[in-house]
C-alpha cells in the first residue's frame, strides 16, 4: 500500500513563526498536493507539484510556499504564521489523475 | 469555473436505512468524478470513481454512485447503512488538463442512529 506520512499530527505555533509541514510518500508518485480543510468549506488546494522542483499555485496560495527537492518529499511552509491559518492540513500524492492517497493530516493551531 | 456542490451539510439516517448523498458539479466537458470518505481522525479514503463508460459505478464498503450527465450529478448511494459508515463524505471532480488536481465539495457529515 502507498503510504503518505505527515510528520506531525498536532502542532501549536505562535503568530509570526515560520512553520514547516512535512509530507513524505513511499511510492514514487509524480504528483503531490497540499490542501487545507475547514468546516463548511471542504478541501481547498494550496499548492501542488508534478515533479521535483516543479510547483504550481492552487486556489489559496497566499501566505504559503512549498518545497520539493526530492520526489518523495513535499513541504508546506507558512512564512509568518497567522491565526487565520489555523486549520487541518492534508497532504496527498497521486500517480494518476484523481486517485489520491492522503496522509492523516496535521492539525495546526496558531496562537 | 469548475465547482462541486454538496447541498446537504449534515444527514442523519437510522442504521439499516438507505442512504443517498447528493453531489452536483459544474464542468465544461466529461468530468472525472470521485467520492472520498473521511472517518473521524483519519485522512481521506477513495470510495469510488467515474472516468467513463457505465454510469453506475460500484465502490468499496457497499457504496455505489450514478453519473447523470443531464443533471450534472454524481449521487452516492448505499442500500443499508451501518453504524461504521458515520463519517464525512466528499465529492470531487478532476480539474481540466493533466495536472491531476481535484476540486472538492464542501462535504456531507453522515450521522447514523442506532
Amino acid at each position: 500500500d502507498v503510504k503518505v506520512t505527515q510528520s506531525s499530527r498536532y502542532l501549536v505555533k505562535r503568530t509570526g513563526e515560520k512553520v514547516f509541514l512535512e509530507c513524505v510518500q513511499d511510492m514514487d508518485h509524480e504528483n503531490m498536493f497540499w490542501y487545507r480543510q475547514d468546516p463548511g468549506l471542504g478541501l481547498r488546494l494550496i499548492y501542488f507539484s508534478y515533479d521535483v522542483k516543479m510547483k504550481e499555485k492552487g486556489d489559496i496560495p497566499e501566505g504559503y510556499s512549498v518545497s520539493r527537492e526530492k520526489k518523495e518529499r513535499f513541504s508546506l511552509i507558512l512564512e509568518s504564521a497567522s491565526t487565520n491559518q489555523t486549520s487541518m492540513y492534508l497532504c496527498a500524492s497521486s500517480l494518476f489523475r484523481g486517485l489520491y492517497t492522503f496522509g492523516s493530516g496535521t492539525r495546526l493551531t496558531v496562537v | 469555473a469548475q465547482s462541486v456542490t454538496q447541498p446537504d451539510i449534515h444527514i442523519t439516517v437510522s442504521e439499516g436505512a438507505s442512504l443517498e448523498l447528493r453531489c452536483n458539479y459544474s464542468y465544461g466537458a466529461t468530468p472525472y468524478l470521485f467520492w472520498y470518505v473521511q472517518s473521524p481522525g483519519q485522512g481521506l479514503q477513495l470510495l469510488l470513481k467515474y472516468f467513463s463508460g457505465d454510469t453506475l459505478v460500484q465502490g468499496i464498503k457497499g457504496f455505489e454512485a450514478e453519473f447523470k450527465r443531464s443533471q450534472s450529478s454524481f449521487n452516492l448511494r448505499k442500500p443499508s447503512v451501518h453504524w461504521s459508515d458515520a463519517a464525512e463524505y466528499f465529492c470531487a471532480v478532476g480539474a481540466p488538463g493533466n495536472t491531476g488536481k481535484l476540486i472538492f465539495g464542501q462535504g456531507t457529515t453522515l450521522q447514523v442512529k442506532p
